[in-house]
């Protein structure tokens, strides 16, 4: 059984220029949650999509934006890229109405490098 | 706001001594407690959790949690370390909703 999928890996962009980060949840889950993990520091919460709508945020700013599909899977996308958001980004999925953050299966995360 | 607090960011224990990791939250709430793990280049993984069923809470790879009201603490232990418990460990609580807030963590080295 299929954990949760993110693609890519690792990936380096330039200062200004916008990325999309990818995730597949785990089989049976039809929540989709996006963490930012900079270096030495513990994940911060971005937000969270259910039926295809954002059901919370973070304290992000709107140059962070996402998508959820009918399929589940999810976008995680970033414009106007900053080298402050140089980190790991980590996604993480769950049922809805279910344990919530008790029932997170977490993804490897896509390491973005900001040059 | 509901936050964790782990002091300490780096933590050396020889091999076979007893592991202990801090961590306080901020409210006077029992709140729904978590810790994880996260080896080198991997995601993070369910070590255990507290949702009110018991204060002794046992979780996987020999690991436990206290939760101590009175104390607003939720330490992890592990009587013997081994090698391959050398990670980062994340203190995490749920502040409202499902999202969970993450304390900095404390990066782990086993000595052999």
């Amino acid at each position: 059984d299929a954990g949760v999928t993110q693609s890519p890996t690792h990936l380096i962009k330039t200062r200004g220029q916008q990325v999309t980060l990818r995730c597949s949840p785990k089989s049976g889950h039809d929540t989709v949650s996006w963490y930012q993990q900079a270096l030495g520091q513990g994940p911060q919460f971005i937000f969270q999509y259910y039926e295809e709508e954002e059901r919370q945020r973070g304290n992000f700013p709107d140059r962070f934006s996402g998508h959820q599909f009918p399929n589940y899977s999810s976008e995680l996308n970033v414009n106007a890229l900053l080298l402050g958001d140089s980190a790991l980004y980590l996604c993480a999925s769950s049922s809805w109405g279910g344990q919530g953050a008790s029932g997170y299966t977490f993804g490897s995360g896509t390491r973005l490098t900001v040059v | 706001a509901q936050s964790v607090t782990q002091l300490g960011s780096h933590v050396s224990v020889s091999e076979g001594a007893l592991v202990l990791l801090r961590c306080n939250y901020s409210s006077s709430v029992p709140p729904y407690l978590f810790w994880y793990v996260q080896y080198p280049n991997q995601g993070l993984q369910l070590l255990l959790k507290y949702t009110s069923a018991a204060t002794l809470v046992k979780g996987i790879n020999g690991f436990e949690a206290e939760f101590k009201k009175s104390e607003t603490s939720f330490h992890l232990t592990k009587p013997s370390a081994h090698m391959s418990d050398a990670a980062e460990y994340f203190c995490a609580v749920i502040p409202r909703g499902n999202r969970l807030a993450f304390g900095k963590g404390n990066q782990v080295v086993v000595i052999p």
